[in-house]
């Protein structure tokens, strides 16, 4: 079956330290993969997405950066967290065009102090 | 570009109330329409889909009607529970564009004992 795992669940971070969160999906191959941040009581906003090994798109410019070393990895990176960062962060995947809508990972609760 | 616009919340119910929460889209060509629900604390995960002008996506005893004249995709369940509370979305996915889905605010639905 397919699945996907997000960690950590929980980070608490002080302002100018690194940041990594890492997503991987087991049971497809070469799935669509998406980072979005949700702030308190806010929408979803789209960060970045990538459709192969390699291949970043960003949506918006902000003080974060994803890599998709393996085929079913992602890795959202900061150098330095600003307290803006703050947030909810959430990895998706779909297939192809999307018709099958996203899975999402579980959400990584993320506090800059 | 695509848009979502749903109700605004946030939405308190009585339990077994009817419930209806809103949602209107903007997109070119034909896309698909999903609802995602979230539970405190948690990621979002699909609730119902429909890909196709008049399909009826239904799934634990929620639907929602694809209705291309009117841009709309309501959605509906006879009788909610206090189990039912969580922030409701209401998206789409234009299938032409890396499989990124377009996300509405989300609507907080409360239901009371």
């Amino acid at each position: 079956s397919q699945t996907i795992h997000q960690w950590p669940a929980t980070l608490v971070q002080p302002v100018g330290s690194p940041l990594s969160l890492e997503c991987t999906v087991e049971g497809t191959s070469n799935p669509n993969l998406y980072w979005y941040r949700q702030a308190a009581g806010r929408g979803l906003q789209l960060l970045f997405y990538s459709v192969g090994i390699g291949q970043i798109s960003s949506e918006v410019p902000q003080n974060l950066s994803a890599s998709r070393p393996q085929d079913r990895q992602f890795i959202l990176s900061s150098k330095k967290l600003l307290l803006s960062d703050s947030g909810f962060y959430l990895c998706a995947w779909t297939v192809l065009e999307g018709d099958y809508g996203y899975t999402f990972g579980s959400g990584t609760r993320l506090t800059v102090v | 570009g695509d848009s979502v616009t749903q109700m605004e919340g946030p939405v308190t119910l009585s339990e077994e109330a009817f419930l209806t929460i809103n949602c209107t889209y903007t997109a070119t060509g034909y896309p698909s329409l999903f609802w995602y629900v979230q539970y405190p604390g948690e990621g979002l995960q699909l609730l119902l889909k429909a890909t196709k002008a008049d399909d009826k996506g239904s799934n634990k005893g929620f639907e929602a009607t694809y209705r291309k004249e009117t841009t709309s995709f309501h959605l509906e369940k006879g009788s909610v529970q206090v189990s039912d509370s969580a922030v409701y979305f209401c998206a789409l996915s234009g299938n032409t564009n890396a499989g990124k889905s377009t996300f509405g605010d989300g609507t907080t639905l409360t239901v009371k004992p």
